[in-house]
């Protein structure tokens, strides 16, 4: 079955630093582009950042410096850390793959965890 | 940045009656326009890419049309398990979201 499982979400204080994990059964990882994808409570979706089959990697504004992607595809397995954060970077964080033929619309999506920034 | 804007923000709907949920782009996307559905507490689920190709498994009830800027999600006859939020997405450049269209039970 084809699936993505996060992990690593919790409660931080402003300022600190947390590695979210995004394991993934059913496909490689590394063949796909995979995404996060963060949702504020209450709010709607944004996407955060990206990491190309080739390796290359990109940031939403309202991350970049700060946040970055990787994947170890011994593990199979996403990865984000997350450092300096901020009360707006609560939410629900998300892995997500984007699959060949399907242009680059999300078609798997892990379950989610939550991240609470405050102190 | 292209900002995706949908209408309405909310939409009551009686089950089998038809809804129609609308999408606009501040800028061209042309067809790299997708669709999801998310339950609460539950993860987005695709339905619709490519403006109009319904993902695997998805219902025929579901239809997409448009391009350019404008874009229209329709679902022919509403059954209880559609009340959601749906959202639209532009991947055209980058990705981004609109702000979601609750539909809900009239």
């Amino acid at each position: 079955e084809v699936q993505l499982v996060e992990s690593g979400g919790g409660l931080v204080q402003p300022g600190g630093s947390l590695r979210l994990s995004c394991a993934a059964s059913g496909f490689i990882v590394s063949s796909n582009y995979m995404n996060w994808v963060r949702q504020a409570p209450g709010k709607g979706l944004e996407w955060v950042s990206v990491i190309y089959s080739g390796g290359s990697t990109y940031y939403a504004d309202s991350v970049k410096g700060r946040f970055t992607i990787s994947r170890d595809n011994s593990k199979n397995t996403l990865y984000l850390q997350m450092n300096s954060l901020r009360a707006e970077d609560t939410a629900v964080y998300y892995c997500a793959r984007v699959s060949a033929g399907i242009e680059d619309a999300f078609d798997i999506w892990g379950q989610g965890t939550m991240v609470t920034v405050s102190s | 940045e292209i900002v995706m804007t949908q209408s309405p923000a909310t939409l009551s709907v009686s089950p089998g009656e038809r809804a129609t949920l609308s999408c606009r782009a501040s800028q061209s996307v042309s067809s790299n326009l997708a669709w999801y559905q998310q339950k609460p507490g539950q993860a987005p689920r695709l339905l619709i890419y490519g403006a109009s190709t319904r993902a695997t498994g998805i219902p025929a009830r579901f239809s997409g049309s448009g391009s350019g800027t404008e874009f229209t999600l329709t679902i022919s006859s509403l059954q209880s398990e559609d009340f959601a939020v749906y959202y639209c997405q532009q991947y055209n450049n980058w990705w981004t979201f609109g702000q979601g269209t609750k539909v809900e039970i009239k």
